[in-house]
């Protein structure tokens, strides 16, 4: 069974530019999450798919949005790109998603955003 | 905001040392997970406690829940460096959403 798929891995991008980042989940999951991961920060959680209706939504600016299509996957977007926005980010799939609390994540192996 | 604070952030152990890392919140979880992250790859879930007080071992690693789930703990027993990696605990809020803490980073040296 193969595993969430993120592209691309790395990306390197300038202030002001924007990025797409995409994230294909497990085959048969209908949840996809997330998550901006920074030293020192953790995981902090961006937004929720399920069944392509964005169902949670963390604290970040509206400069960050993302989408699910019909086949699940997902994809993220984050414009006018900051010096700050530089990251890994991760994203997770889930049979049932989040609202059933002892699902668990699967996670990608992360798509790594460098802004200069 | 951290709601959830993980201690201590780095531990660096000899090979056969045992360890404890720490999860504590002031918020009340539905349920918490431990995950553990290598270099270039994502978190890897490897326990969920549900139930306040529960303990659940894992071969070597040993989990704990807060009776009043507001805390958990993870020791490993006669550490190996296959041990080494980020762990990160994960609390349920009662909306479903997940909340990490930002992770203890293991090292096991031979």
């Amino acid at each position: 069974k193969a595993g969430v798929t993120q592209t691309p891995r790395y990306l390197i991008k300038t202030r002001g530019q924007q990025v797409t980042l995409s994230c294909s989940p497990i085959s048969g999951h209908r949840s996809v999450s997330w998550y901006q991961q920074t030293p020192g920060q953790g995981l902090q959680f961006l937004f929720e798919y399920f069944s392509e209706t964005q169902r949670n939504k963390g604290n970040f600016p509206g400069r960050f949005s993302g989408r699910q299509f019909s086949n699940s996957r997902s994809e993220m977007n984050v414009s006018t790109l900051e010096l700050g926005d530089s990251a890994l980010y991760l994203c997770a799939s889930s049979l049932y998603g989040t609202g059933m609390n002892t699902g668990e994540l699967f996670f990608g192996e992360g798509s790594r955003l460098t802004v200069l | 905001t951290q709601l959830l604070e993980q201690s201590p952030q780095f531990l660096s152990i000899q090979e056969g040392e045992n360890l404890t890392v720490y999860c504590n919140s002031s918020s009340v979880f539905s349920s918490l997970q431990w995950y553990r992250q290598e270099p270039g790859e994502g978190p890897v879930l490897l326990v969920t406690v549900v139930t306040g007080g529960e303990v659940k071992k894992l071969k070597r690693l040993t989990f704990q829940f807060g009776d009043a789930r507001k805390d958990s703990s993870l020791h490993i027993t006669a550490a190996q460096p296959g041990d080494t990696g980020l762990y990160l605990c994960a609390g349920t809020d009662s909306w479903g959403k997940f909340q990490f803490g930002a992770g203890t980073q293991v090292v096991v040296t031979p």
